[in-house]
């Protein structure tokens, strides 16, 4: 099982610039979130879906954007890059609110 | 509304015991447990849910007191490998799925 895949592993954009960051998961979860962690601010949850169509606003969506047209796949788009986004990206799947599993991240660089 | 985590970080030895503390402003229905080490994902420990027994992993375990909205995750023992930083999440309310993460505990283990 390949589990939660994120990619790119790795980016640098430009300020300004559009991009998205995929995640995929094969274990068939109803539930995936997005999560971004800056030093000393934890995991901070910027927006999460409860199944195919269906996305909800975390506690910092500003900036980003999501959908969920298939279980499988919860896509996130940064409509124009900002250094503030600098961080460290996570995607999470679950099922039934049980253990979530992680994707290994996406390290962003917006200069 | 992000948790509180206690202690922000914490030093032991090898075999000493530790306690790592989470509280919340809102009533929870689940505090979820995750270790994270230096570069890599978030792993899964445990789920505690409202009404539910103390859980227990290795030589992990955790308590919730739902009426003072807090968990505790209790390390016995530790060994080396417990070194890596700890997060609780916990979701407010059934079906929400809005899990929301703390700041984190920095445990270091030393020989």
């Amino acid at each position: 099982n390949a589990g939660v895949t994120q990619t790119p592993k790795f980016q640098v954009l430009k300020t300004g610039q559009s991009m998205t960051l995929q995640c995929a998961q094969d274990m068939n979860h109803e539930y995936m979130s997005w999560y971004r962690q800056d030093p000393g601010m934890g995991l901070r949850l910027i927006h999460y879906s409860v199944g195919a169509g269906i996305t909800d606003q975390g506690e910092v969506p500003n900036g980003y954007n999501v959908s969920r047209s298939t279980t499988e796949d919860f896509p996130l788009r940064l409509l124009s890059a900002a250094p503030s986004q600098t961080s460290v990206y996570f995607c999470a799947s679950s099922r039934d609110r049980g253990e979530a599993f992680f994707g290994q991240g996406t390290r962003l660089t917006v200069v | 509304q992000q948790p509180v985590q206690s202690p922000q970080a914490v030093i032991l030895r090898e075999g000493e015991d530790a306690v790592i503390n989470c509280s919340s402003s809102k009533a929870l229905y689940s505090v979820h447990w995750y270790r994270q080490k230096h570069g890599e994902a978030p792993v899964f420990l445990m789920i505690l849910l409202k009404g539910g027994e103390q859980k227990g992993h290795e030589k992990i375990s955790a308590s919730f007191n739902e009426k003072k909205q807090q968990s505790s995750l209790y390390l016995t023992a530790s060994q080396l490998s417990y070194s890596g930083t700890y997060f609780c999440g916990t979701e407010g309310s059934p079906g929400s799925e809005k899990l929301v993460f703390g700041k984190g505990t920095k445990l270091t283990v030393n020989p």
